[in-house]
């Protein structure tokens, strides 16, 4: 099973621009993939952010703002949550996910606070 | 609007069988989608259990596969949760979440806290 490598932690302005990165392992090609984002709340369940596969193929989760946006860098072999205009709610751990070999995986999370 | 609610015991005996259900209401668990498990312990990241299908066809981690068991109750909108030879690195909240098939978990329960105390 794919081991998906997540930051654990992520500082950032308001107002700024924040890029979280989840990095595949060798052999597993980021290309392949739809890469899903989750953010999760102190003391609340995780909430479906977005899944990005390509441009083609990519979808915002119901009523989530569209300065959240997925990409991928080939060359990292990574899957990448962009987070532009940050706000203080924006503070938050945030978790990637794939599907793979008919199992879900997922990464080990980022905490990304805003100050 | 589809809403799941967990429901067990809170409190389970280490090598006891830890069971929880799912009950879903605002839609039909078998009218598609997956239907899964999710855990994380406490100050932990996310781990996936496993998932159900409304054939029946189950997908589970490997690396709990011969102690976790789910299955959908035929007769009523809820599925369930077994999870066998519990120990303390069970403890965790245990979310219930709907699946989209071979994608992402777009609904989840609140969770529900599973401590393993002797």
């Amino acid at each position: 099973q794919a081991v998906l490598t997540q930051p654990s932690s992520l500082s950032a302005s308001p107002g700024a621009s924040a890029s979280l990165t989840c990095t595949l392992p060798s052999g597993i090609n980021v290309g392949s993939f739809r890469i899903f984002w989750y953010r999760q709340k102190p003391g609340s369940p995780p909430q479906f952010l977005l899944r990005y596969k390509s441009d083609s193929d990519k979808q915002l989760g119901s009523g989530v703002p569209s300065r959240f946006s997925g990409s991928k860098d080939a060359s990292a072999n990574a899957g990448i949550l962009l987070i532009s205009g940050l706000q203080s709610d924006d503070e938050a751990d945030y978790y990637c996910m794939i599907w793979q070999s008919s199992a879900s995986v997922f990464g080990g999370g980022t905490k990304l606070t805003v100050l | 609007q589809v809403q799941l609610q967990e429901s067990g015991p809170g409190l389970v005996k280490p090598s006891e069988t830890l069971s929880l259900t799912c009950n879903v209401s605002g839609y039909s668990i078998f009218t598609g989608y997956y239907w899964g498990w999710v855990r994380q312990p406490p100050g932990k990241g996310l781990e996936w259990l496993g998932s159900i299908f409304l054939t029946g066809n189950t997908y589970y981690n490997p690396s709990l596969k011969n102690r976790v068991s789910i299955s959908v109750d035929t007769s009523k909108n809820y599925f369930s949760l077994e999870l066998t030879a519990v120990t303390a690195a069970d403890t965790a909240i245990y979310y219930c979440a709907r699946q989209l098939p071979r994608d992402a978990f777009d609904v989840w329960g609140q969770g529900t806290l599973i401590t393993v105390f002797s």
